[in-house]
């Protein structure tokens, strides 16, 4: 089955401890992208990567970290989150050339993260 | 700054009822605009719409692209309550900032029976 997939689903962490949200795809997507989703601002890009060791940040990249060593995966490192990081997040991935013809992206099911 | 602005927030309607969302942007170098549709979980993709395709339709769904007052509306017919979503509106745009997407804040759609 076609999909994205993101881990963990859910997370409680505290201040200051390094996580990472993995988020993998077997659609082989060129494209691949991070976005948080906070109530009454819509979703924000983090981070997106047009192909492998291609990446570049979206509006709100402080705090965030990414890395694409593979196609299929898109790993987002929270090196010190912070209680503003708190929110909902998604990693989506696009045939970018698909893309630019359907404009679909495939978004995973969506991680809450919760920073105390 | 890129920017991208829905409106109204929220709507509340019932069942049978035609509404209108519109979503206004100001970006650099526009190359596409999209809906989606987001019920409990992800994001699906309703419409792309570019300066060659100004207009799309499918079944109660429709949506048009007005590049002279850089915004689009999405108009839903006839609604039922599975329409009850956040329903967002993004940009893509081109040049070297090329697989860069701003969202809008999303329209919350309620559709009462």
């Amino acid at each position: 089955e076609a999909q994205v997939t993101q881990n963990p689903r859910y997370l409680i962490t505290v201040t200051g401890k390094k996580l990472t949200v993995t988020c993998s795809q077997n659609m082989n997507h060129e494209y691949m992208s991070w976005y948080r989703q906070d109530p009454g601002l819509g979703l924000r890009q983090i981070y997106y990567s047009m192909n492998v060791e291609v990446t570049d940040k979206g509006d709100v990249p402080e705090g965030y970290k990414v890395s694409r060593k593979e196609k299929r995966n898109f790993p987002l490192i929270l090196e010190s989150p912070s209680p503003n990081q708190t929110s909902l997040y998604f990693c989506a991935s696009s045939l970018w050339g698909s893309a630019v013809r359907t404009g679909e992206l495939f978004f995973g099911e969506g991680s809450r993260l919760t920073v105390l | 700054e890129d920017k991208v602005v829905q409106s109204p927030l929220s709507l509340v309607v019932h069942e049978g009822d035609t509404v209108t969302l519109n979503c206004s942007y100001e970006v650099t170098n526009f190359r596409s605009l999209l809906w989606y549709k987001q019920e409990k979980k992800a994001p699906t993709f309703l419409f792309m719409l570019t300066s060659s395709g100004i207009e799309k339709k499918s079944g109660r769904l429709s949506s048009i692209l007005d590049k002279k007052e850089l915004s689009s509306i999405l108009n839903i017919t006839a609604t039922q309550t599975g329409d009850s979503a956040i329903y967002l509106c993004a940009v893509a745009v081109g040049g070297t900032s090329y697989g860069k997407l701003t969202f809008g804040q999303g329209t919350i759609l309620t559709v009462h029976p």
